[in-house]
Parts: C-alpha cells; sequence; structure tokens
C-alpha cells in the first residue's frame, strides 16, 4: 500500500492561496492520487483526483509532478469555511491493493481573519 | 437520489452487546467501504467490498464482521462491543475510478 505523509496542520489567512503537499513515494503505476475535505462531525468530501500533471476544478488545483512522488493541493484564496482536515489519498485502480483506499493522518488546515 | 444513507445516527452499547450498522447507497456502486474515526485522527478502513458477493479486510478488521448480499447494502457487524471500538463510523461508496460519497456517520459509545 502506498502511504501518505502530509503536514499535521498549517495556518492561513483568507485571501492566501494555500498549498498542502503530500509524499507518497510508494505510488504504483496504477494509482491515482485523491484528495478530501473533512468538517467536524460529517464525512470526508471529495475535492479533486489526478494522476499526473494538474488538474484544476472550480474549487481546488492538483499538481503531480513527472515522478509522481508528491502531489500539491492548491487552494486559491481561502476564507474562513475552508477551515477543514484535508487528506491525500493513494490507491483504488484494481488489484487487491489498489482497491484499498486509505487516509493518512491528514493536515488540518486553520484559516485567520 | 438519497446517496449514502446510514442507520443509526447514534448508539450506545454495553460492553460484550453486538449489534449491525447499516449502509445503503442507491447509485449502483460496485464498491462499498467501513471507516472509523476515533476523535483527533484520520479515519481507518475496517472492511471493504469490490461487488455483491465479494469482501475483503482492511487495516483493522477485528471485531467486525461484514457481507454484501446486494449492490445496495454493506452491515457492519459488532460481534462483541469493546469500550474500544468507541469512535464514529463512516461507510462510503464509489465507481472503482471515482470519487468516493460518504454517509453522515454513526457515533458509537460502548460503556
Amino acid at each position: 500500500l502506498a502511504k501518505t505523509t502530509q503536514p499535521i496542520s498549517m495556518d492561513s489567512y483568507e485571501g492566501q492561496e494555500v498549498n498542502i503537499t503530500c509524499s507518497h513515494n510508494n505510488i504504483a503505476t496504477n494509482d491515482y492520487i485523491t484528495w478530501y475535505q473533512q468538517f467536524p462531525s460529517q464525512g470526508p468530501r471529495f475535492i479533486i483526483q489526478g494522476y499526473k500533471t494538474k488538474v484544476t476544478n472550480e474549487v481546488a488545483s492538483l499538481f503531480i509532478p513527472a515522478d509522481r512522488k508528491s502531489s500539491t493541493l492548491s487552494l486559491p484564496r481561502v476564507s474562513l469555511s475552508d477551515t477543514a482536515v484535508y487528506y491525500c489519498l493513494v490507491g483504488g485502480l484494481g488489484g487487491n491493493a489498489g482497491n484499498m483506499l486509505t487516509f493518512g493522518g491528514g493536515t488540518r488546515l486553520m484559516v485567520k481573519p | 437520489n438519497a446517496g449514502v444513507t446510514q442507520t443509526p445516527k447514534f448508539q450506545v452499547l454495553k460492553t460484550g452487546q453486538s449489534m449491525t450498522l447499516q449502509c445503503a447507497q442507491d447509485m449502483n456502486h460496485e464498491y462499498m467501504s467501513w471507516y472509523r474515526q476515533d476523535p483527533g485522527m484520520g479515519l481507518r478502513l475496517i472492511h471493504y467490498s469490490v461487488g455483491a458477493g465479494i469482501t475483503d479486510q482492511g487495516e483493522v478488521p477485528n471485531g467486525y464482521n461484514v457481507s454484501r448480499s446486494t449492490t445496495e447494502d454493506f452491515p457492519l457487524r459488532l460481534l462483541s462491543a469493546a469500550p474500544s471500538q468507541t469512535s464514529v463510523y463512516f461507510c462510503a461508496s464509489r465507481h472503482q475510478r471515482d470519487e468516493q460519497y460518504f454517509g453522515p456517520g454513526t457515533r458509537l459509545t460502548v460503556t
């Protein structure tokens, strides 16, 4: 299983761009990378997913270098409502290990006014 | 679509009791999973299923059983509850390559 490593916590201010990096040194060829957001007392919610290079949607961008051993979630112009825990997951594309999607410890983002 | 539903929302058990946490999805997803989340921690995978009749163990399967007789339902059984199983339990479902959809969670306390 590809393990992930993220910073435990980050602080930011409203309006700033936030970049959260995740390390996944033993990512497999078939693995893709997914980021989730979790608010207290709620289940995680999907943010973005990618396999390589760059992916952008209406809420975030995901940067994946060529070696795919890390990925960076970029949140543009954060607001107080972006205060949450962010999880990076690796896996999901077939095979017993690939079918398991496991969460690491996540990054607790605090956005201040 | 109702998405992923879980019942009950809250449950208190005594040590040694058994119970079943229910999970259902109406999105025709092949993959379903159960996670537990202890206070201040990340989610840990208990069991998962890649289709009806197929289940497999996750990271922390001990003390839990699952079955998948239909595509829609994936119940989690606690065989003999222990205080260490006090946690919030999340069920999730997805198509193979797609995002996971999570249920609202079941908050379980074992005394």
